[in-house]
């Protein structure tokens, strides 16, 4: 099992550019999440999904749009990408939202916006 | 608002000495307190998790404890490897138990362990 993997792992934009991230995972998880990490900050939820087709908001959801077409798959949208948005991103999943499961992470996909 | 505080914010320490963690946390409704480690450039990864009820939890050479009146944990690495550089993430779920839980991070501690 490959677990969760993110396409790509880095990738530079300039302020307006639009960009899509790749979030897939081959453990047949319910929950998906998209967060930010940044220095000083705790991970920071963006997106989150409980199921194929289905959204909602995080903390943090202002710039970003997400789509969970197919179960295994998590997109990640910057429509118009600003230098706040420099980050690392992480997607993760879960079997269930009940917090017994632990959260299994990708590598990551370090942005910059320039 | 939910909180997680975790100190120090980084640490230095000699291959083979011991070391502590420090967790404390203000999420409610309690369910659940799990550590992370994430080396450098990787996704986090899972090392325990505690509940309410659970006081000490260990995986080899790891050993998280929970005070849940106190509302601290602890995670305590025994005989350091060089392997254990990195940061480790406190991680507190509230939510009722077997509903939805909402995950609070904590902003990590960065170890460092030198020959």
């Amino acid at each position: 099992n490959a677990g969760v993997t993110q396409t790509p792992k880095f990738r530079v934009l300039k302020t307006g550019q639009s960009m899509t991230l790749l979030c897939a995972q081959d453990m047949n998880h319910e929950y998906m999440y998209w967060y930010r990490q940044d220095p000083g900050m705790g991970l920071r939820l963006i997106h989150y999904s409980v199921g194929e087709g289905t959204t909602a908001k995080g903390e943090v959801p202002d710039g970003y749009n997400v789509s969970r077409l197919k179960k295994q798959n998590f997109l990640l949208g910057l429509e118009s990408a600003a230098p706040s948005q420099t980050s690392v991103y992480f997607c993760a999943s879960i079997a269930t939202g009940t917090g017994m499961s632990p959260l299994h992470f990708g590598n990551g996909t370090r942005l910059t916006v320039t | 608002k939910n909180q997680v505080e975790q100190s120090p914010q980084s640490l230095i320490i000699l291959e083979g000495k011991n070391c502590t963690l420090q967790c404390n946390y203000t999420v409610s409704p309690f369910s659940n307190l799990r550590w992370y480690k994430q080396d450098t450039g990787r996704g986090p990864v899972s090392l325990t998790i505690m509940t309410f009820s659970e006081n000490t939890k260990s995986n080899g050479r790891y050993t998280a404890t929970l005070d849940a009146d106190t509302k601290q944990s602890s995670l305590h690495i025994t005989a350091s490897q060089l392997s254990d550089s990195a940061s480790y993430i406190c991680v507190v779920s509230a939510g009722q138990l077997g509903g939805y839980q909402k995950v609070t991070f904590g902003t990590g501690t960065k170890l460092q362990v030198i020959p």
